[in-house]
């Protein structure tokens, strides 16, 4: 079994500075890791995803994570958020044997302040 | 493509009232999976099938809840009878055979057990 613990509920961050969402792993087996994000009222999203290959990977809007497996984490960044980045990130893990089985952290509540 | 639809997207019973939500995946999706999402336990996966076929229904919380997806168009979560603490955000979410990296989720239902 596995689990995501996302240490940040809430991240307040002014508009246009750097952001980072932190995402940890456990799992005794290989995994894929997944960022989702939930705007107001709406469903989920997949951000982006990481199966195999570049430890970076690149998603929409300009975000970007970080497989480390040697630190079982996945955390998110933004170089320069903008007010439309304001939603909820899902930070998710699934078996690689198994991998439409998601697991989601509890969420990132990220508000921007203009 | 109109995305997965869900509805009602409100719903306001009394419990120990039945509950039916209603799910229609992307056309052409094989997998369907129903989510809860509260405050306390986040996102949790309750079933998902393939080919209209429960593969896993080990999240579903107690006999109260059954899910069923009688064609590749349709699937209903039903709760009877309802309880306060069944008060949540369902999410109903599809994915393709060839991609099951990505799932896709709809609006959601927000149902309140008064």
């Amino acid at each position: 079994a596995q689990s995501v613990t996302q240490l940040d509920s809430q991240v307040p961050v002014f508009e246009e500075a750097p952001v980072e969402l932190r995402c940890n792993y456990s799992s005794s087996v290989s995994v894929y890791l997944f960022w989702y994000v939930q705007y107001p009222n709406q469903g989920l999203q997949l951000l982006l995803k990481y199966l195999s290959g570049s430890t970076l990977v690149k998603g929409i809007n300009g975000f970007e994570a970080e497989f480390n497996k040697s630190q079982t984490s996945f955390h998110l960044r933004k170089p320069s958020v903008h007010i439309s980045d304001t939603a909820e990130y899902f930070c998710a893990v699934s078996d690689t044997g198994l991998y439409e089985k998601l697991t989601f952290g509890t969420g990132t509540r990220l508000t921007i302040i203009p | 493509d109109a995305g997965v639809i869900q509805s009602p997207r409100h719903e306001v019973t009394e419990m120990g009232q039945e509950v039916t939500l209603r799910c229609k995946p992307i056309s052409g999706h094989d997998y369907l999976f129903w989510y809860r999402q509260t405050m306390m336990r986040g996102l949790e996966l309750l079933i998902y099938f393939n080919n209209n076929v429960p593969i896993d229904d080990s999240g579903m919380p107690e006999d109260r809840f059954s899910a069923k997806m009688p064609n590749a168009s349709f699937s209903t979560l039903k709760i009877q009878p309802s309880e306060p603490r069944d008060s949540a955000v369902y999410f109903c979410a599809s994915g393709s055979q060839g991609r099951k990296d990505t799932q896709y989720f709809g609006p959601g239902t927000r149902l309140t057990v008064l």
